[in-house]
């Protein structure tokens, strides 16, 4: 089974907007992972936050982690139509493995 | 290799059918990981191998699914007796440790 829940399920936005995703986990973690994926493409890894850190950036992308509420957000600013795709946030959840266990994913849609 | 990279992309197997999926992961990655991926759906664990050791088969969906890495680097992931339910993305991922994981395209398995 997954370990967590992403919301919203569905997001369709305008150009320009921000977008942001929320992503519940059940049990504690060493490190969540946020990937793309293109229609019928791979997972393209987007950024990794450790579970002692709160907030990290990469260009347009913005990851908090609230260990103590079990969530983590991913903000995309100023989107764009090449962002359409579906995120999925994954965790790993302790030291000796690398096992990644995945959200249902948030669908986003940015139109033109 | 420059990527992690699967075959067959697309393959269609006639239920009761043994199917034989390939994962070349990136040089001198210790860890491989399969997923298995319903449409819609976010990826789920089926196994984790370093080097050539599986140290987690806790998502094998029955023992008709088989992986193995005997050299420590190509994985097959082997599905015996193919029913309808099994039609999916099959997913390979190979990372350092502790480090970020790197998918392949997936290969699509059609049960008919």
């Amino acid at each position: 089974s997954q370990q967590g829940e992403e919301d919203p399920q569905a997001l369709s936005i305008q150009e320009g907007e921000n977008a942001t995703m929320n992503c519940s986990y059940k049990t504690s973690i060493n490190n969540l992972q946020w990937y793309r994926q293109n229609s019928g493409r791979g997972l393209v890894h987007l950024i990794l936050i450790r579970s002692n850190e709160r907030e990290k950036h990469s260009g347009r992308l913005r990851v908090t982690l609230d260990t103590s509420k079990k969530s983590s957000s991913l903000l995309i600013t100023a989107s764009r139509a090449a962002d359409t795709a579906s995120y999925f946030c994954a965790t790993v959840r302790g030291v000796g493995t690398d096992k990644l266990i995945f959200g249902t994913g948030t669908r986003l849609q940015v139109f033109p | 290799g420059a990527g992690v990279s699967q075959s067959p992309r697309y393959k269609v197997a006639k239920r009761g059918q043994d199917v034989a999926l390939r994962c070349d992961p990136i040089s001198g990655h210790v860890s491989l990981f399969w997923y298995q991926q319903a449409l819609g759906q976010g990826p789920e664990f089926l196994t984790y191998f370093q080097n050539e050791a599986q140290l987690d088969k806790s998502g094998l969906p029955s023992d008709r699914f088989f992986a193995e890495r005997p050299e420590g680097s190509v994985s097959t992931l082997k599905i015996q007796r193919t029913q309808q339910e099994d039609s999916a993305v099959y997913l390979c991922a190979s990372s350092l440790r502790g480090r970020r994981a790197f998918f392949g395209q997936g290969t699509r398995l059609t049960v008919v």
